[in-house]
């Protein structure tokens, strides 16, 4: 079974600064999709960034950007530029692609503080 | 807003009782997921349906049952209720069940069991 680890239970980041949270996960699979989701107070999950194993070229959105490392297992999260309303929980998951498994499995997530 | 709805918003009740969730899925999307928040287990899957039919299960309890019906709308239903059942039930739903497609979230609902 697939496991996602966040080692980083809580971080803080100066408004304006940037910031980096880690992921890693364990699989046998080679193909595989990999997603960070942020969950504000609101407690709603919504969607940062996704990454397609398949694809070398790390994703970017905006002022979010991963770095994968595929051979490492690590898929790390960076907050460029953190503006206030970026204060959240941040999930790390992991989709299999083989059929039939495409729940999400998630990490046990970083509470990220963004200090004015 | 992510399209998808969630009944009732918050739901507290007591232990032996039986709840029933329900989810609506954004326009067009055919596949459901259940998950379940809760501060011991973090986020965990419960089971997924695709256009009326399971699709996949998780960590899903015998207690809990779900279905998927022709409109597309799915319920949960949770029986003889324990305190650890208290969590955050989240549906999502995606387009088409597949590995590509993103899965879109709805708000939770908040069952607190006393």
């Amino acid at each position: 079974a697939q496991t996602v680890t966040q080692s980083q239970p809580e971080m803080s980041v100066q408004e304006a600064e940037t910031v980096t949270l880690s992921c890693t996960y364990d699989t046998s699979e080679s193909d595989y999709y990999l997603f960070w989701y942020k969950q504000p107070p609101s407690r709603q999950m919504i969607l940062v960034i996704r990454q397609e194993a398949y694809k070398q070229q790390n994703a970017t959105e905006n002022r979010f950007s991963v770095n994968f490392q595929k051979a490492a297992k690590s898929f790390s999260l960076k907050i460029s530029d953190s503006q206030l309303g970026d204060a959240a929980m941040y999930f790390c998951a992991y989709r299999s692609s083989v059929t039939g498994s495409y729940q999400l499995t998630f990490g046990k997530g970083t509470k990220l503080s963004v200090i004015p | 807003d992510s399209g998808v709805t969630q009944t009732p918003k918050h739901l507290i009740t007591a232990t032996g009782q039986r709840v029933t969730l329900r989810c609506s899925p954004r326009s067009g999307d055919l596949s459901v997921y259940w998950y379940q928040q809760s501060l011991d287990q973090g986020l965990q899957f419960l089971i997924q349906y695709y256009n009326g039919e399971e699709r996949a299960k998780g960590n899903i309890l015998e207690r809990f049952s779900a279905q998927q019906f022709p409109d597309l709308h799915s319920e949960l239903n949770l029986s003889s209720l324990e305190l650890g059942d208290s969590a955050l039930y989240f549906c999502a739903s995606s387009a088409a069940g597949q590995p590509t497609d993103t899965q879109y979230f709805g708000p939770g609902t908040r069952l607190t069991v006393l």
